[in-house]
């Protein structure tokens, strides 16, 4: 089915560590982003890209890398994961003008202990 | 800049009750608005969306009109049913001034009860 996905669905890191969070979308959409949602916060974006090559920051960047190498991957790095960064977080894709609505992941259930 | 505002939750309904989530925004162009859907264990999905002033967006029995005039796009149902348990998210798009970000909500969660 098409969509956006995202791996894993769950993971557990220890404070220090790095990793990588998948995001794929078979859409050909334009803009991709990233957020993470937590408790009484919301959705808070932090990072997306408007094609491949080109990426910018969104409110709540730092910890967090992205490149965008395809139309199709964003991938979000965590260089080195925190206590903080413990949250879900979704990747979301839309094309074009953001009138039409982004069309979401599943998520990934990051724990950071 | 841009920011939205909802209800506090939780929020707990008999089945076939009324349900009203309240929805206020800002924003310093001419957004577009949005509600979305997020059901346990799931991402949000698009329920329903008015892109001007005075269009109401309608989906799955669900209502949302766009008031520029009180800033406000809160969402309606006339009956909810116990499936409809779920968190709902307003968020804005303004295009114009700020791209395809979107601001959203904090999310109100609904429990419908038999």
């Amino acid at each position: 089915n098409a969509g956006v996905t995202q791996t894993p669905k769950f993971q557990v890191l220890k404070t220090g560590q790095s990793m990588t969070l998948q995001c794929a979308q078979d859409m050909n959409h334009e803009y991709m982003s990233w957020y993470r949602q937590d408790p009484g916060m919301g959705l808070r974006l932090i990072h997306y890209s408007v094609g491949a090559g080109i990426t910018d920051q969104g409110e709540v960047p730092n910890g967090y890398n992205v490149s965008r190498s395809t139309t199709e991957d964003f991938p979000l790095r965590l260089l080195s994961a925190a206590p903080s960064q413990t949250s879900v977080y979704f990747c979301a894709s839309s094309y074009g003008a953001g009138a039409l609505g982004y069309t979401f992941g599943s998520g990934t259930r990051l724990t950071v202990v | 800049g841009n920011s939205v505002t909802q209800m506090e939750g939780p929020v707990t309904l008999s089945e076939e009750a009324f349900l009203t989530i309240n929805c206020t925004y800002t924003a310093t162009g001419y957004p577009s608005l949005f509600w979305y859907v997020q059901y346990p264990g799931e991402g949000l999905q698009l329920l329903l969306k008015a892109t001007k002033a005075d269009d109401k967006g309608s989906n799955k029995g669900f209502e949302a009109t766009y008031r520029k005039e009180t800033t406000s796009f809160h969402l309606e149902k006339g009956s909810v049913q116990v499936s409809d348990s779920a968190v709902y998210f307003c968020a804005l798009s303004d295009l114009p001034n700020t791209g395809n970000q979107f601001y959203f909500g904090t999310g109100t969660s609904l429990t419908v009860i038999p």
